[in-house]
């Protein structure tokens, strides 16, 4: 079993729409969760870094949440463009081995005009 | 500044050939990373260095082998390519935490690499 879920494996919208994507993860005890947004093709680049004490990051019209008690994190898009197309992976970052990061599978989002 | 680059971006090899895949970053990271990402997985960590000279495992270290003789760059290498090492490979690099004040330091990926082991 995963460390780290997300769900849906995917998602289509409609441009303008809000959605919301979920992580769930097992890693304890934990140093930070991040969110990477991943083009198609290219390498992922870091949306938000929170660490165990945080529960919300926002960074533009990405917004994440997350809750430490119940091991889940959501990534809340606002307004999608076409250009939020991608997969954002969830990435847990283990607090006696930071280097070794976990990734989740990621969730492939499709924005259509 | 370029950030991370790596070359080749594509690569078909035959069972049993060898190749050097390299990681070029220019911020000045202590820390450097390759990974391997395969369909329905997570990225996967194959090898990596916390400083020039310094190499330690990952997640998958088998059938690679990497070197570090210079802080920019880290060298990933198949010795004997076989067809379960087609993947994309990505290379990533971070400060040294703590650095600029964070307890933390994100990792900046490169581009990837695409090998095809036929």
């Amino acid at each position: 079993k995963n460390q780290v879920e997300q769900s849906p494996q995917s998602l289509i919208i409609l441009e303008g729409k809000n959605c919301t994507l979920q992580c769930n993860y097992t890693v304890s005890p934990f140093s930070n969760l991040r969110w990477y947004k991943q083009d198609t093709g290219r390498g992922p680049v870091s949306l938000t870094i929170m660490t165990f004490s945080e529960n919300t990051k926002s960074n533009g019209r990405y917004t994440a949440t997350l809750d430490a008690d119940t091991k889940q994190s959501s990534l809340h898009i606002t307004a999608s463009q076409l250009s939020d197309s991608a997969s954002y992976i969830c990435v847990v970052s283990p607090l006696y081995n930071t280097d070794k990061l976990i990734f989740g599978t990621g969730t492939r989002l499709q924005v259509f005009p | 500044n370029a950030g991370v680059t790596q070359t080749p971006k594509f690569r078909v090899l035959k069972t049993g050939q060898s190749m050097t895949l390299l990681c070029a970053q220019d911020m000045n990271h202590e820390y450097m990373y390759w990974y391997r990402q395969d369909p329905g997985m997570g990225l996967r960590l194959i090898h990596y260095s916390v400083g020039e000279g310094t190499t330690a495992k990952g997640e998958v270290p088998d059938g690679y082998n990497v070197s570090r003789l210079k802080k920019q760059n880290f060298l990933l290498g198949l010795e004997s390519a076989a067809p379960s090492q087609t993947s994309v490979y990505f290379c990533a690099s971070r400060l040294l935490s703590g650095r600029e004040g964070k307890p933390y330091n994100e990792q900046f990926f490169g581009p990837g690499t695409r090998l095809t082991v036929l």
